[in-house]
C-alpha cells in the first residue's frame, strides 16, 4: 500500500478563497483523522470519522471548516472562506480498529 | 480528557551520546502510548508503541521507551545517537475506548557532530 495520500502537498491561496484538501486513507482502515499543525498550537485534532461517519468534530475551529467522507477511500477538508490564520500544515491519518495511526505527508496551506 | 506533556522543547546532544526525551501523560484507567518522529517537511512516522504487556518497548533503530504507571511517564531513550536521528519527536496517548490521539507539544532533537 502507498500509505495515506494527501493532495495537494502545498497550497497558496488568497484570503477569502475556498480551499479543499484531499485525503486517501490506507485501504481497509476504518478510522480517518484530520489534524492541523502550527507552531503556536502544535498538533490539534480537527475531526475524525469511523466507517465514513463523523464521530467527533469538536476540534473544528469554526463554521468555515467542513469535512466529508463520501466513501471509505476518500475524504475532504474544506475551508470557505479562508483566512490568513488558517495557514498551517494539515495532516490526514488513518487507522484500523485499535491500531496505530498512519499519517500522510501533509498539506502545507498558506493563506495570503 | 487525556493530556500529554513533553517537558523539553529542544534537546541538543552530541553524536554518540545518550539521550532521553521526557513524556508524561495524565492518569487514566487504561492508556495506550506512542512515540512518533517527524523529519523536516514530512509526516509523522510511528517510532514505537505501548499497548499492553511488557513495559519496555523498542524500535528497530535503537530507541526504547518504558511505560511507568506510577510516574505516568513514557520517556524515550537511545544509548548512542546519530546525526540522522535529528528530528522532532512527539509523544501521544489514547485513553480507553477513545480512538483519537492526544499529542504532546513535541521535542526537537538536534544531534551535533
Amino acid at each position: 500500500d502507498a500509505g495515506v495520500i494527501q493532495s495537494p502537498r502545498h497550497e497558496v491561496t488568497e484570503m477569502g478563497q475556498e480551499v479543499t484538501l484531499r485525503c486517501k486513507p490506507i485501504s481497509g482502515h476504518d478510522y480517518l483523522f484530520w489534524y492541523r499543525q502550527t507552531m503556536m498550537r502544535g498538533l490539534e485534532l480537527l475531526i475524525y470519522f469511523n466507517n465514513n461517519v463523523p464521530i467527533d468534530d469538536s476540534g473544528m475551529p469554526e463554521d468555515r471548516f467542513s469535512a466529508k467522507m463520501p466513501n471509505a477511500s476518500f475524504s475532504t477538508l474544506k475551508i470557505q472562506p479562508s483566512e490568513p490564520r488558517d495557514s498551517a500544515v494539515y495532516f490526514c491519518a488513518s487507522s484500523f480498529h485499535q491500531g496505530e495511526a498512519f499519517f500522510g505527508q501533509g498539506t502545507r496551506l498558506t493563506v495570503v | 480528557a487525556q493530556s500529554v506533556t513533553q517537558l523539553d522543547s529542544q534537546v541538543p546532544v552530541f553524536e554518540e551520546a545518550p539521550v532521553e526525551l521526557r513524556c508524561n501523560y495524565s492518569s487514566s484507567v487504561s492508556v495506550y502510548l506512542f512515540w512518533y518522529v517527524q523529519y523536516p517537511n514530512q509526516g509523522l512516522q510511528l517510532l514505537l508503541k505501548y499497548l499492553s504487556g511488557s513495559t519496555l518497548v523498542e524500535s528497530i533503530n535503537g530507541f526504547e521507551a518504558e511505560f511507568n504507571k506510577s510516574q505516568t511517564s513514557f520517556h524515550l531513550r537511545k544509548p548512542s545517537v546519530h546525526i540522522s536521528d535529528t528530528a522532532e519527536y512527539f509523544c501521544a496517548a489514547r485513553s480507553g475506548s477513545a480512538r483519537q490521539l492526544t499529542f504532546g507539544s513535541g521535542t526537537q532533537l538536534t544531534v551535533l557532530p
